[in-house]
């Protein structure tokens, strides 16, 4: 069972330009959080997903962030028009069940190291 | 897989009370971290600390490590009903994954 998957996993953008990160969670999740990692700093949640749904979106900024878990295929983490304070490493963790229920664990994927010049 | 195990898994204490939660994990690591989740929101980065730090501390909380035991404790002094929500530790190992324990849920009762 392959863990969780997170491509690219190096990202460099000029500004302005879109970056688009995709996660495949564990098979059978279909919880599915993002976080992004400033440098010398923990992992501070943007978003959570299930299938189709946006449950909690409370850490994400309100302009140029998007997310989506469709159906069929990969969360993707949407940044339109990047500027240099984007600059970060996006971590995806995906649950079999939410994880404040009991004997729920989530797995973090490797990252998407995103560098805006 | 390297994982942080939390313990206990569940703990009710009185308002105004000290709670303190346990984590054990089983590799080297380079970071662990401590999260809270309300049921239904995502989890909330409390604190991290590192591999040659022994104690933390922010606000109302206090971490510790002892990296040759392979643990660390979360406490939580003068508990509020707000508090009450699971509770996760993540270690990162040096391979950089990362994975959360299945979490102590906290309910402090007024």
């Amino acid at each position: 069972n392959a863990g969780v998957m997170q491509n690219p996993r190096h990202l460099v953008r000029r500004r302005g330009q879109e970056a688009r990160l995709r996660c495949s969670p564990m098979k059978g999740h279909s919880h599915v959080y993002w976080y992004r990692q400033l440098p010398e700093e923990g992992l501070k949640f943007m978003v959570y997903l299930q299938k189709e749904n946006i449950i909690d979106e409370s850490g994400m900024p309100k302009e140029r962030f998007s997310a989506e878990f469709p159906k069929e295929g990969p969360s993707i983490l949407r940044i339109q028009q990047v500027v240099r304070g984007d600059s970060a490493a996006y971590f995806c963790a995906s649950s079999r069940m939410e994880l404040a229920k009991a004997g729920t664990e989530a797995f973090f994927g490797q990252g998407t190291r995103l560098t805006v010049v | 897989s390297q994982q942080g195990e939390e313990d206990p898994q569940a703990l009710s204490i009185q308002e105004g009370e000290n709670a303190t939660m346990n984590c054990s994990y089983k590799t080297s690591i380079n970071n662990l971290q401590w999260y809270r989740q309300n049921s239904g929101r995502g989890l909330v980065h409390l604190i991290l600390i590192r591999s040659n730090e022994r104690e933390k501390h922010s606000g109302r909380l206090r971490v510790t490590l002892d990296t040759s035991k392979k643990s660390s404790s979360l406490l939580i002094t003068a508990s509020r009903a707000a508090d009450t929500a699971s509770y996760f530790c993540a270690t990162d190992a040096r391979d950089d994954k990362i994975i959360f324990g299945k979490g102590t849920r906290l309910h402090i009762l007024p």
